[in-house]
């Protein structure tokens, strides 16, 4: 079975430029999550979906973040313009449910920011 | 808002050791959560844990719900070599996810 999906794993881009990170979660599972790993601040939820309504995004560190979660299948993170201090691993998990116990994490995209 | 903190922050053990860390808050928590990460990956959940004083074990693994529910302690027996990673414990309060945090984790190295 496919687990959660995201693309790309790694991304190198400068400093001004728009970035796009992928998720696609696990079939049938109906919440979405993505969060940002860093040395400094660990793992923090950035935002959550809930059948791909927005369910609170209090976690997105500013207006240059967005999020979109068009169909049940598909979820974009986006960055723009991108800044260094945006280079982080970015992790999309899913679940069946709003169950946090139930999270199943994909493998990460990790986003460098010249 | 609500933070955890976790100790160790990291620790080299010999292989076959036992192993505990442990989760605090200041705030109280209704679900108590660890994962593991392995280098390269997303974290995989261990345990979870719901109720005051409950203890939970997964093989190798026991973890215990604090009973102030400010706590949760996380115990490896008999490590391995592939017990090395991070340890995140994470904590709920509500079903909001404004109040759902993850620890800074406990890095675990194991010696052969």
């Amino acid at each position: 079975d496919a687990g959660v999906i995201q693309s790309p794993r790694h991304e190198v881009t400068e400093m001004g430029q728009e970035v796009t990170l992928r998720c696609k979660p696990i079939s049938g599972h109906n919440s979405l999550f993505w969060y940002r790993q860093t040395m400094m601040r660990g793992l923090e939820l950035l935002i959550y979906f809930n059948n791909n309504v927005p369910i609170d995004d209090s976690g997105m560190p500013e207006d240059r973040f967005s999020a979109k979660m068009p169909n049940a299948s598909f979820s974009t993170l986006k960055i723009q313009p991108s800044e260094p201090r945006d280079s982080a691993v970015y992790f999309c998990a899913s679940s069946l449910g709003l169950s946090y116990n139930e999270q199943f994490f994909g493998p990460g995209t990790r986003l460098t920011v010249l | 808002g609500q933070q955890l903190n976790q100790s160790p922050q990291s620790m080299f053990i010999q292989e076959g050791e036992d192993v505990s860390m442990n989760c605090t808050s200041s705030s109280i928590f209704n679900t108590w959560l660890w994962y593991k990460q392995d280098p390269g990956e997303g974290p995989v959940l261990l345990i979870a844990l719901y109720k005051a004083g409950e203890l939970t074990s997964n093989g190798r693994l026991t973890a215990q719900f604090g009973i102030t529910r400010k706590d949760s302690f996380l115990n490896i027996s008999a490590s391995i070599p592939s017990d090395v990673g991070i340890y995140f414990c994470a904590g709920q309060s509500d079903n909001y996810g404004q109040n759902f945090v993850f620890g800074p984790g406990t890095r675990l190295s194991v010696l052969p």
